[in-house]
């Protein structure tokens, strides 16, 4: 069985600065893919960033990049120059060989102007 | 247009009542997904199919079942609507690729279901 877990439910940051969004992760494959997604007030689930198991370097995606420490297993999202159109519940999540997505309970990001 | 559609995006309905939530997607993808999401939580499994004539049960199949009339639809079937399945449904889709980046899931807009 596969878990995910984001300790933070809810998280502040300025306008302007980076955030980190923590999301460690139980499985017992070796090879998984870690995907963050991204839910807006509307509701829709819109997908940011994706990180392979056997990929050595970090994910990035515009804004978005992702601290893998597969050792610890950690994927962390990182979010530099928030914007007040990053408010948002965000999303870990990781599948395995059956792509079945597992995730977890979600952050609650809110950027201050 | 979007890629993948969902019909309704709301629904009141009563306790008992059969209700259909319909899915359509223009990606080309073989392999389709039904979520649901509770208040405050993450996305739970419900039932995938890999190509038409593949359906399986996800985490949280019981009350619910499927259709997939073509690689484009898949529908969701709730035969005896009950409150606890109030939440906001997803339907999902992906390619059937070689590696897990391709297997990356896009994800429709919701359709928000209330039972009475």
């Amino acid at each position: 069985a596969q878990k995910i877990t984001q300790t933070q439910p809810g998280m502040f940051v300025q306008e302007k600065e980076a955030v980190t969004l923590d999301c460690t992760y139980d499985t017992s494959d070796q090879s998984y893919g870690l995907f963050w997604y991204k839910q807006p007030s509307s509701g829709e689930m819109i997908f940011l960033i994706y990180q392979g198991s056997y990929d050595e370097q970090n994910a990035t995606e515009g804004r978005y990049s992702l601290n893998f420490q597969k050792a610890r297993k950690s994927a962390n999202l990182v979010i530099s120059a928030s914007q007040l159109g990053d408010s948002a519940m965000y999303f870990c999540a990781i599948n395995n060989a059956g792509n079945m997505l597992t995730f977890g309970g979600g952050t609650r990001l809110m950027v201050k102007p | 247009d979007a890629d993948v559609t969902q019909t309704p995006r709301n629904r009141i309905t009563k306790t008992g009542k059969r209700i259909m939530l319909e899915c359509s997607q223009t990606k080309g993808h073989d392999r389709m997904y039904w979520y649901r999401q509770d208040p405050g939580l993450g996305l739970r499994l419900i039932y995938y199919s890999f190509d038409v004539k593949d359906i399986n049960k996800g985490e949280i199949s019981d009350g619910y079942s499927v259709s997939r009339q073509a690689q484009a639809k898949f529908s969701l079937s709730l035969e005896s609507a009950i409150p606890n399945q109030t939440a906001l449904y997803f339907c999902a889709t992906s390619d059937s690729g070689t590696s897990h980046a391709t297997d990356t899931q896009y994800f429709g807009p919701g359709t928000r279901l209330t039972v009475l």
